[in-house]
C-alpha cells in the first residue's frame, strides 16, 4: 500500500536557523507530493506541491524537491521565523484528476516550534 | 468569502449519543471529504463524495455515516457505534481539476465525556 513517513518531532529551533523536515514515501505508482501546514486550532493549508520527479515546490521561503530515486520530498527553509511554528504534514496523492483525486495519504505530522 | 465552514467548532457528547458535524462549502467544488486527526497519527480518511447523492467509504468508515444531498453540504454523523470518537474532524474539498490539492475547513473537535 501507499504510505508516508516523516521525521519524528517535535523539532525546536531558534529564529533564523535552517530547517529540514524529512519525508519519504512508498507508492505503487507515480504520486503527486504535498506539504501542508497546520497552525494551532486551524485546519490544514497547502504549503507547496510537486507533481513529477525533479520538480521543486516552493512557497513562503520553504522548498521541497521530488526525488524519485530516493522516494523523498524533504521540506527545507533557510531561515525560520517564530511565525513558522506549526505542524507540518507530508502527503501523497495518486491518480490525480481521476477517480481517486483528493484521497491523500498523510504522514503523521511534525511539530515545529521556533523560539525568538 | 469563499471557503469551507465547519460547525460546531467544539462539541461534547455523552457516550451512546449520535452527533452530526456540519460541513458547508461555497467553492463550487465537486468532491468533499471527511478526515479524522489524532495526535501522532496524521489524518485518516473517513468518507468521501465526488458527486451529489454518491459517497464512498474511506479507510476508517466504521461507526460513521454521511449524506450528500446538495453539492454544498456533506454532514458527518458520529454514531454510538464508533468506539473511540474523541478526535479532531476535518472537512475538505477538491475541485477535481488539479493534482489532488485539498482545501480544508477549520475543523471540529469532538470530545466524548
Amino acid at each position: 500500500g501507499n504510505s508516508v513517513t516523516q521525521m519524528e518531532g517535535p523539532v525546536t529551533l531558534s529564529e533564523e536557523a535552517f530547517l529540514t523536515i524529512n519525508c519519504t514515501y512508498t507508492a505503487t505508482g507515480y504520486p503527486s507530493l504535498f506539504w501542508y501546514v497546520q497552525y494551532p486550532g486551524e485546519g490544514l493549508q497547502l504549503l507547496l506541491k510537486a507533481t513529477k520527479a525533479d520538480d521543486k515546490g516552493s512557497n513562503k521561503g520553504f522548498e521541497a524537491t521530488y526525488r524519485k530515486e530516493t522516494t523523498s520530498f524533504h521540506l527545507e527553509k533557510g531561515s525560520v521565523q517564530v511565525s513558522d511554528s506549526a505542524v507540518y504534514f507530508c502527503a501523497l496523492s495518486l491518480n490525480a484528476g481521476g477517480t481517486s483525486y483528493g484521497k491523500l495519504t498523510f504522514g503523521q505530522g511534525t511539530i515545529l516550534t521556533v523560539h525568538p | 468569502d469563499g471557503g469551507i465552514t465547519q460547525s460546531p467548532k467544539y462539541l461534547f457528547r455523552k457516550e451512546g449519543q449520535n452527533v452530526t458535524l456540519s460541513c458547508e462549502q461555497n467553492l463550487n467544488h465537486d468532491a468533499m471529504y471527511w478526515y479524522r486527526q489524532d495526535p501522532g497519527q496524521g489524518l485518516r480518511l473517513i468518507y468521501y463524495s465526488q458527486i451529489v447523492n454518491d459517497f464512498q467509504k474511506g479507510d476508517i468508515a466504521e461507526g460513521y455515516s454521511v449524506s450528500r444531498e446538495k453539492k454544498e453540504s456533506f454532514p458527518l454523523t458520529v454514531t454510538s457505534a464508533q468506539k473511540n470518537p474523541t478526535a479532531f474532524y476535518l472537512c475538505a474539498t477538491a475541485s477535481g481539476r488539479d493534482t489532488g490539492e485539498l482545501f480544508f475547513g477549520e475543523g471540529s473537535r469532538l470530545t466524548v465525556l
